[in-house]
């Protein structure tokens, strides 16, 4: 099946600096990435959707300026968390969805998750 | 918001017993998918179901839906203290962000 990986798995850092997260498709050539975010015990929030070449479209509430998507290639999209702080404490997690047939792109296929702790 | 409710929201099984996680949606779907999630980790695609299909099989994985209740079940048969994670459905209502349900927590007791 489609792999998505993601690095880093955890980070720490301290409050006020900045956080890259990759995250890449690697056998198959994503159009579209989405990044989540996840608190213990809830579901997946939709943070913003990105489309290879072209800007994220953020969900309400996101701060495009605290969560810059970048998404540079159709196998790489990029995170940045700016300025942390300990609210931004979070599992995140990327996906990616194929814009060809193969796999097919109902299907989004999910990172294993980056765990940022914010000091 | 989400687009997809489930319950029950905790299930705990022994070992071998089944186990059948219910999900509803409130709007029209082309499909209905649902994603397993181990404690920590990313989430892993399981099966995918087609709004003119009724049931689908794989595995020991048995997905139905009801377009008309706007409802969908997993039954996992035969369980296995593996199969604990949390276990969401998800769909793409008009449009292509997939959101997802609140998710059912498993716990498969050996």
């Amino acid at each position: 099946g489609a792999v998505v990986s993601q690095h880093p798995s955890w980070v720490i850092c301290k409050s006020g600096t900045s956080v890259k997260i990759e995250c890449r498709s690697l056998d198959f050539q994503a159009t579209t990435m989405f990044w989540y975010r996840q608190f213990p015990k809830q579901s997946l929030m939709l943070m913003a959707t990105s489309n290879e070449g072209s800007k994220a479209t953020y969900e309400q509430g996101v701060e495009k300026d605290k969560f810059l998507i970048n998404h540079a290639s159709l196998t790489l999209s990029t995170l940045t968390v700016t300025s942390a702080h300990p609210e931004d404490s979070s599992f995140y997690i990327c996906s990616a969805r194929s814009g060809g047939a193969n796999p097919a792109p109902e299907t989004q296929y999910f990172g294993p998750g980056t765990r940022l702790l914010v000091l | 918001s989400q687009q997809g409710e489930e319950d029950p929201q905790a299930l705990s099984i022994q070992e071998g017993e089944n186990a059948t996680m219910n999900c509803s949606y409130k709007t029209s779907i082309n499909n209905l998918q649902w994603y397993r999630q181990n404690s920590g980790r990313g989430l892993v695609h399981l099966i995918l179901i087609r709004s003119n299909e009724r049931e689908k099989h794989s595995g020991r994985l048995r997905v139905t839906l009801d377009t008309s209740k706007k409802s969908s079940s997993l039954l996992i048969t035969a369980s296995r203290a593996a199969d604990t994670a949390s276990y969401f459905c998800a769909t793409r209502p008009g449009g292509s962000r997939l959101t997802f349900g609140e998710g059912t927590q498993l716990t498969v007791n050996p």
